[in-house]
This record gives C-alpha cells, sequence and structure tokens, in this order.
C-alpha cells in the first residue's frame, strides 16, 4: 500500500539553527499539507499545496517558516531560526484531487529545539 | 477559536463493550466530518467520514452520527476491541480554493481493556 514519506523522523537542533523536512505523497496526489502537532492538540495547517501552487499558508509564520514544492511532487520545509516553542510533531499530508476530504499522513517529524 | 472541540481527553471501555466518541463544532459551513485514529509513533489514519447532508454513516464496527442542530458529532465503535485503543481525532473540513481545509479536533484518548 502506498504511503506517505517523511525525513527524518527526529530532529534535535539549538535554537536560531535552521532545520529542514521532507516529504514525499502518496504517487498521484495533487493535494499536500503541512501540518504542526503540538503535544496534547490536534494537528493545525500550517501550509496546503495543489500541485505546486500554494493555495493556504494563511496559518504558517513566514518571517522564520516556508515551504516549496517545485514540481509538483515532494515538499520540504525549512525553519530558519528555529525558536524553543517550534518544538512539536510535523506531519505532512496528501490527497486524491477527487477525494480531497480524506487524507493520509506520514510518520511525522518529531523536532526537538534545545 | 476552537471550531472542532473534544471535550473528553480520554475514555475507557470494556472489551466488548460500545466506545462514544464525542465532538463538538462551530461552524455550520464544514461539508465533511471525519474520523481520523492515530497510534503512538504513527501518522493519523482516516477511519471514517460523514458528508453534511447526511446524519449516519456506518463501517463494519465504526458509525459515526451527525446531529446538525445540535453542531455534535459521535463515533460509536461496536464491539470494542485492545487494538482499538489510540487516540481519536474528529475533523471538520470545508472547502477552498484549494479542495478542502480540515481543522483537527485535541483528541481523545481511547483505553480498551481487555
Amino acid at each position: 500500500e502506498a504511503e506517505v514519506a517523511q525525513s527524518p523522523r527526529y530532529k534535535i537542533t539549538e535554537k536560531s539553527q535552521a532545520v529542514a523536512f521532507w516529504c514525499d505523497p502518496i504517487s498521484g496526489h495533487a493535494t499536500l499539507y503541512w501540518y504542526r502537532q503540538i503535544l496534547g492538540q490536534g494537528p493545525e495547517l500550517l501550509v496546503q499545496f495543489q500541485d505546486e501552487s500554494v493555495v493556504d499558508d494563511s496559518q504558517l509564520p513566514k518571517d522564520r517558516f516556508s515551504a516549496e514544492r517545485l514540481k509538483g511532487v515532494d515538499s520540504t520545509l525549512k525553519i530558519q531560526p528555529a525558536e524553543l516553542g517550534d518544538s512539536a510533531m510535523y506531519l505532512c499530508a496528501s490527497s486524491f484531487l477527487g477525494r480531497q476530504e480524506t487524507q493520509y499522513f506520514g510518520p511525522g517529524t518529531r523536532l526537538l529545539v534545545l | 477559536d476552537q471550531q472542532v472541540k473534544q471535550n473528553s481527553p480520554s475514555l475507557s471501555v470494556q472489551e466488548g463493550r460500545i466506545s462514544i466518541l464525542n465532538c463538538d463544532y462551530t461552524n455550520s459551513m464544514f461539508d465533511y466530518f471525519l474520523w481520523y485514529k492515530k497510534y503512538p509513533a504513527e501518522g493519523p489514519t482516516f477511519l471514517i467520514s460523514i458528508s453534511s447532508i447526511k446524519d449516519k454513516n456506518e463501517d463494519g464496527r465504526f458509525t459515526v452520527f451527525l446531529n446538525k442542530s445540535a453542531k455534535h458529532l459521535s463515533l460509536h465503535i461496536v464491539p470494542s476491541q485492545p487494538g482499538d485503543s489510540a487516540v481519536y481525532f474528529c475533523a471538520a473540513a470545508a472547502v477552498n480554493t484549494g479542495g478542502f481545509k480540515t481543522i483537527f479536533g485535541a483528541g481523545t484518548r481511547l483505553f480498551v481493556k481487555a
């Protein structure tokens, strides 16, 4: 069964450093999402792509976060500089164009900022 | 402003009995409601959904009920099994320019005791 791939699975960094997360969605899924999940809360949408275009980044802290999906396939989420409050699980999800209400999640990247 | 609320952080049920997980929402414009299940160290996985024009959807042991007048939905698991022990997220999706925007509740941790 096809899965959403994410790497790394775990990342420890010091504040003010740069970090990057990678996501490879299920083949053929045009929509890609990045979520942040803080412990004890549900996933919160950071950015949503339709192919290579951003369709919603209203909750993305644009002063330090950036996301790209240059060829409309895999995607990278970057944080620069990282802050202590960025410690969280970063989840990537994708969905099929005809069933966009259903999302398929990757295993996530757990970030710890020291 | 929490648009999707799961007021019970945890629920404990005996194996074989019914598990009922509840969720409330505030926005009447949502088009779909979904339940996701999450095991430790894994991303959420889609479980069951319901369109806003329906009031019930059933899939095997899982049934979702939607009460639009009360802005309330519930997930029933019958019979409950130890493997159902996980965190369950309620989610609501509304159409946006790129497809759907999904808002998640904080989750309810279900414990099914053998």
